[in-house]
């Protein structure tokens, strides 16, 4: 097992800007989601790929964008940055859609807006 | 609105000492429930679950307690141990969601010597 690994770990943009995030998932894993962590909260569902295709979103704009590769990789996309979207930003997944309690989060990615 | 609702952010125990976590919700159509321990710089890592057919479940030295009616659970960790000092985050999903995770705000545990 190779576990979640996220890149980079650290990021500064400037408001307005795009940013894209990566993650590949541990071996075996075909379900991967996004979840944005705000400072003193906790992690907020943005929204899940199974087998390449977006499976279920949380309640976050269409500027919040993703992809999920054939080998199980994944990209979340943000357009137009806002000073808001400063946060963690976790990858977590799973070997299917099953329960969540098979999810294994990576250590994200700490974006900076400003 | 926030569905998960962990009221304390942060909680102190004595080594050896239990260690009582607690967490509300709302939305009754929630059905699983799961705890996540959070280390600095690290991701959420998952200690215990329970889903709604059942009242109580048990790891070693973590028991998660739900009380449905109240729309309450809590996790209990006996006996406390320093390696146990982290963020705690409560979190719930419901069926045919996409396993989409709702969390709470966290409680920190900090276990003194």
């Amino acid at each position: 097992e190779t576990g979640v690994t996220q890149s980079p770990t650290h990021l500064i943009k400037t408001r307005g800007q795009q940013v894209t995030l990566r993650c590949s998932s541990q071996s075996g894993h075909n379900t991967v989601s996004w979840y944005q962590q705000a400072l003193g909260q906790g992690p907020q569902f943005i929204f899940q790929y199974y087998r390449e295709e977006e499976n279920g979103r949380g309640n976050f704009p269409p500027r919040f964008s993703g992809l999920q590769f054939p080998n199980y990789s994944s990209e979340l996309n943000v357009n137009a940055l806002e000073l808001d979207d400063s946060a963690l930003y976790l990858c977590a997944s799973s070997s299917g859609t099953e329960r969540a309690y098979g999810y294994t989060f990576g250590s994200g990615t700490r974006l900076t807006v400003v | 609105d926030q569905q998960v609702k962990q009221n304390s952010p942060s909680l102190s125990v004595q080594e050896g000492r239990i260690s009582i976590l607690n967490c509300d919700y709302t939305n009754s159509m929630f059905d699983y429930f799961l705890w996540y321990k959070k280390y600095p710089a690290e991701g959420p890592t998952f200690l215990i679950s329970i889903s709604s057919i059942k009242d109580k479940n048990e790891d070693g030295r973590f028991t998660v307690f739900l009380n449905k009616s109240a729309k309450h659970l809590s996790l209990h960790i006996v006996p406390s141990q320093p390696g146990d000092s982290a963020v705690y985050f409560c979190a719930a999903s419901a069926t045919g969601t996409a396993s989409k995770l709702t969390f709470g705000t966290g409680t920190r545990l900090q276990v003194t010597l």
